[in-house]
């Protein structure tokens, strides 16, 4: 069965840096675009960005673009989110998604997500 | 880019019928058929309900059902059931190639 596991958050302070990964499993991982969505505490969900499968295309939301780095590893069936000079806002839980297929802007698999919190 | 509005919560009784709307613009909503619903229970992860407007993927209760006219979409849960109560989500894909999620609605079931 589907299962995208993802690890690395923690607390960070602001301006400081963390990497995210999203470890999938129980599909063909390079037949999928994959996305990352996030969601505040309390709050609605907000797409980050999403990286098709061969890696060659990629998009960000604008509160996170020039911040954010989105990428993935093939050969490991993962996903990575490298975020820098991170602030308060970008406090949440963190979701590693896959799109559906042949599609990228709807999400059928959903990892449980990883909080990031930025405080100093 | 703004969310997509949806209304911040709506309530039914069992065995009713409720619609949420999802409103965008000529840039996301109206300018493709990529409009999809997410349900999320409190503390769990969101679950695809319907995709490209009106496609309800395989698990999917036919009580969801999609549709949209022009700028807004809207989601229509018939036979309501206590397990509805949730947040529920739409999403669009936009001319910017992103993707925009609406604020949320909460639906209550009476």
């Amino acid at each position: 069965q589907v299962q995208l596991v993802e690890s690395g958050g923690g607390l960070v302070k602001p301006g400081g840096s963390l990497r995210l990964s999203c470890a999938a499993s129980g599909f063909t991982f390079t037949d999928y675009y994959m996305s990352w969505v996030r969601q505040a505490p309390g709050k609605g969900l907000e797409w980050v960005s999403y990286i098709s499968a061969s890696g060659n295309t990629i998009y960000y939301a604008d509160s996170v673009k020039g911040r954010f780095t989105i990428s993935r590893d093939n050969a490991r069936n993962s996903l990575f989110l490298q975020m820098n000079s991170l602030r308060a806002e970008d406090t949440a839980l963190y979701y590693c998604a896959r799109a559906g297929i042949a599609s990228r802007h709807y999400f059928d698999y959903w990892g449980h997500g990883t909080l990031v919190t930025v405080s100093s | 880019q703004s969310a997509l509005t949806q209304p911040a919560s709506v309530s039914g009784s069992p065995g009713q019928s409720i619609t949420i709307s999802c409103t965008g613009t000529s840039s996301d909503v109206g300018a493709f058929n990529y409009v999809s619903w997410y349900q999320q229970h409190p503390g769990k992860a969101p679950r695809l309900m319907i995709f490209d407007v009106s496609n309800r993927p395989s698990g999917v209760s036919n009580r969801f059902s999609g549709s949209q006219s022009g700028n807004t979409a809207s989601l229509t849960i018939s036979g309501l059931q206590a397990e509805d109560e949730a947040n529920y989500y739409c999403s669009s894909y936009t001319s910017g190639s992103t993707v925009i999620f609406g604020g949320g609605t909460k639906l209550t079931v009476l």
